[in-house]
């Protein structure tokens, strides 16, 4: 089955800065990488996705990168505020929602 | 989007006994799911729920345990049957749209087993 694999675990940067994690999957036949942002003691809200025949999408100080030959993905936030701070999980979707989800950044913004 | 709401949003429970879980949407939706996420860990696939049939179960979770029903394409339930401390964890449902892709979660049910 497939495997997703999220880097770094744990991710603390300055107010203003940016943050980039990333995601690496095993099955090729993956084509939709959504990324979840979870806040303390509340639902994962999905804050950005990218399909396999995308390489890039961009949604204000959120982007996504894909690199399909490598199988990798990343979340890149710029411009970082202190309500950035949450854990965020990537996920692999193979087909028909089957979803395999990273072990989740935690991200820390200090003020 | 779709409006998700989960009953109980938690419960204390002995463990060798069944708890059911609900999820009601606010409109009608082909695909729904559950899942399972451990405290501090990631969200786990239980199953996929299908109308008008079985659920479609991932590695590890079997019916007799995690028994699913969905009788309309606006609800489901998800049973933990015999209980044990092993099942404390959070469960989600979430449904999903653009065939699955596009998924928003429900508040969760938090589940403590004694």
């Amino acid at each position: 089955g497939e495997n997703v694999e999220q880097h770094p675990s744990t991710l603390s940067v300055q107010e203003g800065d940016s943050a980039v994690i990333k995601c690496t999957y095993s099955d090729s036949a993956s084509n939709y990488f959504p990324w979840y942002k979870q806040e303390l003691g509340k639902r994962p809200q999905l804050i950005i996705d990218i399909r396999s025949n995308v390489g890039e999408k961009k949604d204000q100080r959120i982007a996504v990168t894909l690199n399909k030959t490598a199988k990798h993905f990343s979340l890149h936030i710029t411009e970082t505020q202190p309500e950035d701070s949450a854990v965020y999980f990537c996920a692999a979707i193979l087909n028909a929602g089957k979803s395999t989800f990273g072990d989740g950044t935690t991200l820390t913004v200090k003020p | 989007s779709a409006v998700i709401s989960q009953k109980p949003s938690r419960d204390i429970c002995q463990r060798g006994t069944s708890l059911t879980i609900q999820c009601q949407v606010d409109s009608q939706v082909t695909m729904m799911f559950w899942y399972r996420q451990q405290p501090g860990q990631s969200l786990t696939l239980i199953a996929t729920a299908n109308q008008g049939s079985e659920a479609t179960y991932e590695s590890g979770f079997v019916i007799d345990k995690f028994p699913i029903s969905r009788p309309n394409l606006t609800f489901s339930t998800l049973t933990v049957s015999n209980m044990s401390p092993e099942d404390s964890s959070i469960y989600l449902c979430s449904v999903g749209l653009d065939r699955g892709n596009t998924q928003y979660f429900g508040p969760g049910t938090r589940l403590t087993v004694l």
